[in-house]
């Protein structure tokens, strides 16, 4: 099951700088797209998200971004700090029944 | 903040063995959902519940699985008979306050820091 993708398994960014984080899916009825953010030994933690209507959000230093024409979204973290240092996980649902699509996450590590 | 606490942290049992994995949702949402990460892999949706039925399953939760809210605050996940390949992260979570209820489930889900279950 690949309907959401992401392909960098792993990044690493100077802190200060952006990072931008990349999802793609297959599935054209999602319609609700949402960024999710772990670290060892806890849950997946509410990062932020976007609905299918919209082609981008902010909250703070997180911006997401969907290109729905290229069903893919991203998220960008600017300026990144060391405490951002986690797996983020893009999920997409499709029938507002609170089942998320994971992606694999990528594995983001802000250098001091 | 409120939020959603699973027991064990770890949980070792025999193949074939039951186990039941034990959640406390955040007290006042009312819907719950299992999901599970086998290591390297995706975190994958297994189940939802709301008004004390399933809502949707996944291909995963067969008859094996069952859940269950026996009492006002905990959510469990019972395995009848595990398998080696049920070794994995398992993850409750749960959604949606009475007030938000109207609107139906909505995406943003609250997970557990989740029971690791080893089959062995």
């Amino acid at each position: 099951d690949q309907q959401v993708k992401q392909n960098s398994p792993s990044l690493s960014v100077q802190e200060g700088r952006i990072s931008i984080l990349n999802c793609d899916y297959t599935n054209s009825m999602f319609d609700y797209f949402l960024w999710y953010k772990k670290y060892p030994a806890e849950g997946p933690t509410f990062l932020i998200s976007i609905s299918s209507i919209k082609d981008k959000n902010e909250d703070g230093r997180f911006t997401v971004f969907l290109n729905k024409s290229a069903k893919h979204l991203s998220l960008h973290i600017v300026p990144s700090q060391p405490g951002d240092s986690a797996v983020y996980f893009c999920a997409a649902s499709g029938n507002q029944g609170g089942k998320l699509i994971f992606g694999q996450g990528t594995e983001l590590s802000v250098k001091p | 903040e409120p939020e959603v606490t699973q027991t064990p942290s770890h949980q070792v049992t025999q193949m074939g063995q039951e186990v039941i994995l034990r959640c406390v949702p955040i007290s006042n949402h009312l819907y719950f959902y299992w999901y599970r990460q086998i290591l390297g892999q995706k975190v994958e949706f297994l189940v939802s519940f709301y008004n004390n039925e399933i809502s949707e399953k996944s291909e995963i939760f067969d008859d094996q699985f069952s859940v269950e809210r026996p009492d006002g605050s905990n959510f469990t996940l019972k395995i009848r008979s595990t398998k080696l390949e049920d070794s994995a992260m398992y993850f409750c979570a749960s959604s949606v306050t009475r007030d938000q209820e109207r609107q139906g489930p909505n995406e943003k889900l609250f997970f557990g820091s989740g029971t690791q279950l080893s089959v062995l």
